[in-house]
Formats: structure tokens, C-alpha cells, sequence
């Protein structure tokens, strides 16, 4: 059962046009999100989280939203770049005190140039 | 400079072969964590500790095994009862400070079962 959902494998974007990636999840418990972004072969590397207390969290040209009632996250990159092509993942958290994280599968973003 | 190192970066094993893989941080984080990553898929949790002398099993602990003697250390170890051992492993630390810290990534592991 997937607690954390990106339904989307992948994602094509102009450059310079927005991009978003979106993602749903089920567990009612998760009161943390956070977005992550992988290149092949390397560790994700932290981009944003927001907390369930927030509705929308930015930083940069990356701005997470969060709609609690539908469950629903998303991460929008203004303006996207080539070098925003990378796997990003959507994780959550449930934060009573157990630090553990559960991952969406990812979605895979292409800015073409 | 601080981080998250794993050796080696490309690991090669024989079936029926136990393997360790290496975790090392110098963040001073408390908890440490060990995920596998196969093609198409998110980041499975297969065992995690939040401080030292203790640890808990992920969502896919079967076949692995881990240690966490110093706080800097979470070493995993693969044994032949693990079925399908070929993966990307990734190994993460963050503090427990607040509900919301973060985890951090170091850059992973590629093992593979000849």
C-alpha cells in the first residue's frame, strides 16, 4: 500500500516555463513534507519541506504547496533550468518522534533547452 | 568539510557471499539511516537508529543487518539471505532535535551479485 504517491513517472518542460510535480498521499499521521532531487548514481540532495501547519513554503525559484483536505503536495520550479533535469522525490513524514521518512517513487523532470 | 561518506561507491559480490557496506558521518547527527533504491522505485527503509547501541528494522529488513557502535558509524551488512541483493543503497543521517528535521543523503553505494 503506498502511503506517498507520484503518479507521474515523468515530466517534459520548456526552459523557462514552470514546472510542477505533484504528489498525493494517504496517511492522515504525516504532518511533514519534503522534496527531494536525485541525479543518476548520486544521494538525493535536499531541496524544500513545509510543515502541515503551512499551505506554502519558497524558496528561490522552488515553491512547495500544500492542500491538507485533498492530501495533495506540489513542488512548482520558476523559472526551470537544464539543470533542474533530475529525479525528484516526494517524501512525508509523520514526526512523532520517529524520524522516519516514506518515499514516493519519484518523478523524473527533463528541461529542454 | 562535513558530510556523509559511503565506500565503496561500486561493489561487486559473488551469490551466497555476505557483503558490508559503509556509512561514516561527522555531522554529529543521531540518527542514521540505511534505504535501497531499485530502478523505477522510491527509497525503501531498511533499517534505521536513532542513537547509538540501537537500532530498528525498516519496511525491508529481511536479508540485511546492521550495527551502530559509534555515533559517526552505521555500517550495513547484506547477507546471502538476502534474494535480490542488486540495488543502489543509500545511506541518510539528520538530527532529532525537532519533528521536522530533515534527512541527509550521502552519495550511495552500487552493489552488485555476480
Amino acid at each position: 500500500d503506498q502511503q506517498v504517491k507520484q503518479n507521474s513517472p515523468s515530466l517534459s518542460v520548456q526552459e523557462g516555463r514552470i514546472s510542477i510535480l505533484n504528489c498525493d498521499y494517504t496517511n492522515s499521521m504525516f504532518d511533514y513534507f519534503l522534496w527531494y532531487k536525485k541525479y543518476p548514481a548520486e544521494g538525493p540532495t535536499f531541496l524544500i519541506s513545509i510543515s502541515s501547519i503551512k499551505d506554502k513554503n519558497e524558496d528561490g525559484r522552488f515553491t512547495v504547496f500544500l492542500n491538507k483536505s485533498a492530501k495533495h503536495l506540489s513542488l512548482h520550479i520558476v523559472p526551470s533550468q537544464p539543470g533542474d533535469s533530475a529525479v525528484y522525490f516526494c517524501a512525508a513524514g509523520s514526526g512523532a518522534g520517529s524520524y522516519q521518512l516514506t518515499f514516493g517513487k519519484g518523478t523524473k523532470l527533463s528541461v529542454i533547452p | 568539510d562535513g558530510g556523509i561518506t559511503q565506500s565503496p561507491k561500486y561493489l561487486f559480490r559473488k551469490e551466497g557471499q555476505n557483503v558490508t557496506l559503509s556509512c561514516e558521518q561527522n555531522l554529529n547527527h543521531d540518527a542514521m539511516y540505511w534505504y535501497r533504491q531499485d530502478p523505477g522505485q522510491g527509497l525503501r527503509l531498511i533499517y534505521y537508529s536513532q542513537i547509538v547501541n540501537d537500532f530498528q528494522k525498516g519496511d525491508i529488513a529481511e536479508g540485511y543487518s546492521v550495527s551502530r557502535e559509534k555515533k559517526e558509524s552505521f555500517p550495513l551488512t547484506v547477507t546471502s539471505a538476502q534474494k535480490n541483493p542488486t540495488a543502489f543503497y543509500l545511506c541518510a543521517s539528520g538530527p532529532t532535535t525537532v519533528s521536522t528535521d530533515t534527512q541527509y543523503f550521502g552519495p550511495g553505494t552500487r552493489l552488485t551479485v555476480l
